[in-house]
């Protein structure tokens, strides 16, 4: 069975880089088929899917975040990584790791959620 | 992008009753190369993420009661509890993966009457 696990600070400041890492467990992340998505839930914007990434390293972003986020995939570690740039407080959020499948793109197996505030 | 409205917002059900809520996609979601939907419902919990119920619009996820069903094509899209229980209580989100950005509904909040 799958396990995911979001790590990363809790608190960064405005216009700084919120960085977080999911550890998969159970599985390899470069097993076939499998996309690594990121999903953030606010209480004003509901859930918002922010993109996903391919063992590969071939990714896809929603186009209204794309010019501030980059994900990446450490196959040694078994971890993907999100950046998400230039922070402000819109961005305070539960922020999840998701598996999904190719053409298969519903998320089946979700990480526990990190809160990750932006405030000075 | 796809803009996915579910109705109501909230939902106050008695003990054994139907549940019924409502998704609407501002566009299809039926793929013609598979005929299938490509729409899936969550549950999610207070402190919990999402939990996978339903995808392809009707198949259950392994593991879901079977009081728990989906249905609809196109643009509409309903889910059904068909004897609600105390541990159904939850919000309902519906799922688009017709083509990216993927996207959510709004949430349908389900309480006990």
């Amino acid at each position: 069975q799958l396990q995911l696990q979001e790590s990363g600070p809790g608190l960064v400041k405005p216009s700084e880089t919120l960085s977080l890492t999911c550890t998969v467990s159970g599985g390899s992340i470069s097993s076939s088929r499998s996309y690594w998505g990121w999903i953030r839930q606010s209480p004003g914007k509901g859930l918002q899917w922010i993109g996903s990434v391919y063992s590969s390293g071939s990714t896809s972003y929603n186009p209204s975040l794309k010019s501030r986020v980059t994900m990446s995939v450490d196959t040694s570690k078994n971890q993907v990584s999100l950046r998400l740039n230039f922070v402000t407080a819109a961005d305070t959020a539960v922020y999840y790791c998701a598996r999904h499948l190719f053409r298969s793109s519903w998320f089946d197996f979700w990480g526990q959620g990190t809160l990750v505030t932006v405030s000075s | 992008d796809l803009v996915m409205t579910q109705s109501p917002d909230s939902l106050a059900v008695s003990l054994g009753e139907r549940a019924t809520i409502n998704c609407k996609s501002s566009q299809s979601v039926l793929y013609s190369s598979n005929n299938k939907n490509h729409l899936a419902w969550y549950q999610q919990k207070p402190g919990q993420p999402p939990k996978l119920l339903i995808y392809w619009a009707s198949t259950r996820e392994s593991g879901v009661p079977d009081r728990f069903s989906g249905s609809g094509s196109g643009t509409d899209f309903t889910l059904s509890i068909s004897s609600l229980q105390a541990e159904d209580v939850a919000v309902y989100y519906c799922q688009q993966y017709y083509n990216t950005p993927y996207s959510f509904g709004q949430g349908t909040k389900l309480e006990i009457k």
